[in-house]
C-alpha cells in the first residue's frame, strides 16, 4: 500500500484567494490523480497528474482555476484558484495500487472552507 | 447525469445485523465495481471490488452482489459492528477508461449500533 500526505489537512479561506495543496507520496508513481469530494456528493476527478507533462483535466474542471504541478514522482500540488464558497470541499489526492489495477489509495484529504 | 446511483442516503443498523446497500448503473459499458470505505476524517480505502463475469463475490463479512441484466450491485455486511460505523460508495469502471476513471455513487453513511 501507499502512504500519501497531504498538506493542509483543512483551511478556513477568504473568497477570491487561492491555497495550494500539497501531496506526498512514499514511492515513486507515474500518475497521480485529484479527487472533489463536496458535503454529501460522490468523489469527483478533477484531473490526472503526469510527471513530466501537463495535467489532464475531466470534463468541467479547467487548468486556470486548478493548476496542478508535478515536479518529481513523489509529489504533486493542486491549488484551488479565486475561490468562492462553491469551492468549500475535501480535496483528495490519489496514486493507482498498481497501473491498470483500478484501485485507488487515497490521502485522507484537504478540508477547505471557503467563506 | 448521475451514472451510478446509491441507496440509502443513510442507514442505521443494530450491531449483528445485516447492512445493505444498493448501486445501480445506466451504462453498460461499465466493466469494475468497486466499493470504497471511509472513516471520518480519512480517505476512502478500496474495500471490495467485483467484474460482471461473477454474480457475487466474498470476503470475511462483506459480500458483493452483481446482477448484469439488472445493472444493479449491492454490498451487505453480515454481523455488522459498530466499527463498520462509516460512509460507502460504491462506484464503477467503464471499459477502455483509464482505470483510474471511476464514477463514484453519492456515498450511504452507516451507522451501526450496539
Amino acid at each position: 500500500s501507499a502512504v500519501i500526505s497531504q498538506k493542509p489537512s483543512r483551511d478556513i479561506c477568504q473568497r477570491g484567494t487561492s491555497l495550494t495543496i500539497q501531496c506526498q507520496v512514499d514511492s515513486q508513481v507515474t500518475m497521480m490523480f485529484w479527487y472533489r469530494q463536496q458535503p454529501g456528493q460522490s468523489l469527483t476527478l478533477i484531473a490526472t497528474a503526469n510527471q513530466g507533462s501537463e495535467a489532464t483535466y475531466e470534463s468541467g474542471f479547467v487548468i486556470d482555476k486548478f493548476p496542478i504541478s508535478r515536479p518529481n514522482l513523489t509529489f504533486s500540488t493542486l491549488t484551488v484558484s479565486n475561490m468562492s464558497p462553491e469551492d468549500s470541499s475535501i480535496y483528495l489526492c490519489s496514486v493507482e495500487r498498481g497501473v491498470g489495477t483500478g484501485e485507488l489509495f487515497f490521502g485522507e484529504g484537504s478540508r477547505l472552507t471557503v467563506l | 447525469q448521475q451514472q451510478v446511483k446509491q441507496s440509502p442516503q443513510s442507514l442505521i443498523v443494530q450491531k449483528g445485523g445485516i447492512s445493505i446497500i444498493n448501486c445501480a448503473y445506466e451504462n453498460t459499458a461499465f466493466d469494475y465495481f468497486p466499493w470504497y470505505q471511509q472513516f471520518p476524517g480519512k480517505g476512502p480505502a478500496l474495500l471490495i471490488a467485483i467484474r460482471p463475469d461473477v454474480s457475487e463475490k466474498k470476503e470475511g463479512r462483506f459480500t458483493i452482489s452483481f446482477n448484469k441484466s439488472a445493472k444493479q450491485f449491492s454490498l451487505h455486511i453480515m454481523d455488522s459492528q459498530p466499527g463498520d460505523s462509516a460512509t460507502y460508495f460504491c462506484a464503477a469502471r467503464r471499459a477502455g477508461a483509464g482505470s483510474y476513471q471511476l464514477t463514484f455513487g453519492k456515498g450511504t453513511k452507516l451507522s451501526v449500533i450496539p
